[in-house]
């Protein structure tokens, strides 16, 4: 069965301590990995698009990488405002429905 | 350049009752998904449709959920006879295509509340 496994659950952090933050998947086939930001009480906020292993992509203080079985969430130097709670999902292949595999997620608290 | 629109953002329904919700995709975006979230949950897929047709419904309850994206207007998720069980946050996305993968943009939800 698809399977994304995040961890940790929940991350407390000092301002300006860097972590990462783990995605790992068992699908078939990857059509694309997807990082999103989660506030409390809204919607996902899209953050990144990952297709093939060895890709790397960055915003501001968050770097996400991809290897076959894994994705990080990279954070550097973070700011109380990078509290949030990170999704990770997967969209398998083969197939066209679209559907995203969510993981339980990684809830992110940086104190100042 | 309006985002996902949802409503309404919180609804109360007794046990039995309909509940209706409403999502309006980003401007040209044909293909709508909907999730849910369950307390303490992580997102599960329901549907995807585009207009006039459901894609893949693999997500969706057997039984009272149905989904529609007519010609024109919103993308509907109907519960009828509701259930405690239904409390949940029910998010609506958007992508522009399916073909290659495209990332899809979430709207703000609708919290189900069931009395």
């Amino acid at each position: 069965e698809d399977q994304v496994t995040q961890s940790p659950e929940a991350l407390r952090l000092q301002e300006g301590e860097s972590s990462s933050l783990n995605c790992s998947y068992t699908v078939s086939g990857l059509r694309g990995l997807f990082w999103y930001r989660q506030d409390p009480g809204k919607g996902p906020e899209f953050l990144f698009t990952l297709y093939s292993a060895g890709e790397e992509k960055e915003k501001e203080r968050l770097k996400a990488t991809l290897t076959k079985k894994e994705s990080f969430l990279h954070i550097t130097a973070p700011k109380p405002e990078d509290s949030a709670t990170y999704l990770c999902a997967v969209q398998e292949s083969p197939g066209n429905t679209g559907k995203l595999i969510f993981g339980q997620g990684t809830t992110l608290q940086v104190k100042p | 350049n309006a985002g996902v629109m949802q409503n309404p953002r919180h609804l109360v329904r007794r046990r039995g009752q309909e509940a209706r919700l409403r999502c309006s995709p980003m401007k040209g975006h044909s293909h709508v998904y909907w999730y849910r979230q369950l307390p303490e949950e992580g997102l599960k897929f329901m549907v995807y449709l585009q207009k006039e047709n459901i894609i893949d419904e693999s997500g969706m309850p057997k039984e009272r959920f149905s989904a529609e994206f007519p010609k024109e207007g919103p993308s509907i998720l109907r519960i009828q006879q509701v259930v405690r069980g239904d409390s949940a946050a029910y998010f609506c996305a958007s992508s522009p295509k399916v073909v290659t993968t495209y990332e899809q943009y979430f709207g703000p939800g609708t919290r189900l509340t069931v009395t």
